[in-house]
């Protein structure tokens, strides 16, 4: 059964720094693409950012770029996001997804609050 | 990266078929044929239900298909049931390697 699971977020200061982690199970981890994906709360959907296979590409959307970092250890089936300088409308349920057919697994999410 | 356009509610009786549409612009959805549909029940993750289109992921349920036509791609649920009323999110993959998703649309059952 593939599994995501999602940690690391919390409650944080503007201007702070939170890494999440994905850990997963399942599947093979290094064939497959991988996206983090966010939910502000009472809000739509936002794509954040994704990474290939063997980190050689990632992409991230325009709001977070300088600002947000996505990696892998496929040795440790696991994906990341390293959020620095976060602001409020950085608060949001962020989930990791695997890229399949679409978008076609994804985790529970976890919270991250921004705020003073 | 603007969002897509989604109805913001859609509704329909038991037994009924509803279509929601999902407009972008030429580096999406026209660009596309990755085109998916995500249903999302209040407090759980997203789950896909269409992908290319209208391809359906094995044990989600021939009522959702999907179509596009130009800047537009539709979900149509036929067949309305208690457990469809749920909120739907439409995507694409862009020419940027990047995906985007539509504003949702809150399914409900009258």
């Amino acid at each position: 059964e593939v599994q995501l699971v999602e940690s690391g977020g919390g409650l944080v200061q503007p201007g702070g720094s939170l890494r999440l982690s994905c850990a997963t199970s399942g599947f093979i981890f290094s064939n497959f693409w991988m996206t983090w994906v966010r939910q502000a709360p009472g809000r739509g959907l936002e794509w954040v950012a994704n990474i290939k296979q063997d980190g050689s590409e990632k992409s991230y959307v325009d709001s977070v770029m300088g600002r947000f970092t996505i990696s892998r250890d496929n040795a440790k089936n696991s994906l990341y996001l390293q959020m620095d300088s976060l602001r409020v409308e950085d608060t949001a349920l962020y989930f990791c997804a695997r890229e399949g057919r679409d978008l076609d697994s994804w985790g529970q999410g976890t919270l991250v609050n921004v705020s003073s | 990266q603007s969002a897509l356009t989604q109805p913001a509610s859609v509704s329909g009786s038991l037994g009924q078929s509803i279509t929601i549409s999902c407009t972008g612009t030429s580096t999406d959805i026209s660009g596309s044929n990755f085109i998916s549909w995500y249903q999302q029940h209040p407090g759980k993750a997203p789950k896909l239900m269409l992908y290319d289109v209208s391809n359906r992921p094995s044990g989600v349920s021939n009522r959702f298909s999907g179509s596009k036509s130009g800047n537009t791609a539709s979900l149509i649920i036929s067949g309305l049931q208690a457990e469809d009323e749920a909120d739907y999110y439409c995507s694409s993959y862009t020419r940027r390697n990047t995906y985007v998703f539509g504003t949702g649309t809150k399914v409900t059952i009258l």
